[in-house]
């Protein structure tokens, strides 16, 4: 079985840049969600989606992160403008229904400058 | 989510048992406890999770004290490739996600 796929593995921006994430979860899982892991610390949660619909991202800075994940397959996650606090890990994670475990791809490490 | 408690850090001895701690004295009669790992430079990987019962699977087994307010993993010979950060979480439901805190970073030495 694949696993979830993210792309790109890593990337360094200027602040005030916009970047995008790609994350292909497992396939059939209904449940995706968007973490930000940033040095020393826990994944947040930044947003969940149940097939293509938002779940809650009531954590999501919606000023300048957005996400979509059209055709409840694969998603993106965009932030425009960028700015230094962003520097992190920001990790996908699917699921075959909400409460079940959870798998995670490798993240994309984001280096803002 | 329940308020787990975590140590931060731990170190074992290859071969030996690593038996990591979780206090979650908030928990509810419904809330599962889970238990994930982190290695470097990789995703959060599930490991385990249970309700009441002592469960044990390939990887570790999970012991929840009766009154389910703590709860310990057993990694029974761990290995160097066992080191990482360790996160307990107590979610609220089943349908709501994992909150992950800062977990315990166990070092597993040769």
């Amino acid at each position: 079985e694949a696993g979830v796929a993210q792309s790109p593995r890593y990337k360094i921006i200027e602040k005030r840049q916009s970047v995008a994430f790609w994350c292909n979860p497992i396939s059939g899982h209904a449940t995706l969600y968007w973490y930000q892991q940033i040095l020393g610390q826990g994944p947040k949660l930044l947003i969940q989606f149940q097939n293509n619909g938002v779940v809650d991202d009531s954590q999501l800075p919606k000023d300048r992160f957005s996400a979509e994940r059209l055709k409840g397959v694969d998603s993106t996650l965009k932030i425009q403008p960028a700015k230094l606090e962003d520097s992190a890990v920001y990790l996908c994670a699917s699921s075959n229904r909400v409460g079940e475990k959870l798998f995670f791809g490798s993240g994309t490490q984001l280096s803002v400058l | 989510d329940a308020k787990t408690t975590q140590p931060p850090s731990m170190d074992c001895a290859e071969g030996r048992a690593a038996n990591l701690p979780c206090n979650h004295s908030t928990i509810s009669g419904n809330e599962y406890v889970y238990w994930y790992r982190q290695i470097h430079s990789q995703g959060p990987q599930y490991i385990i999770h249970g309700l009441k019962n002592n469960e044990t699977n390939e990887m570790a087994s999970l012991i929840i004290t009766e009154d389910r307010k703590s709860s310990t993993l057993i990694l029974p010979h761990a290995t160097l490739r066992d080191t990482a950060v360790y996160y307990c979480i107590a979610p609220l439901s089943g349908n709501t996600p994992l909150v992950f805190g800062k977990g315990t970073r166990l070092s597993v030495i040769a």
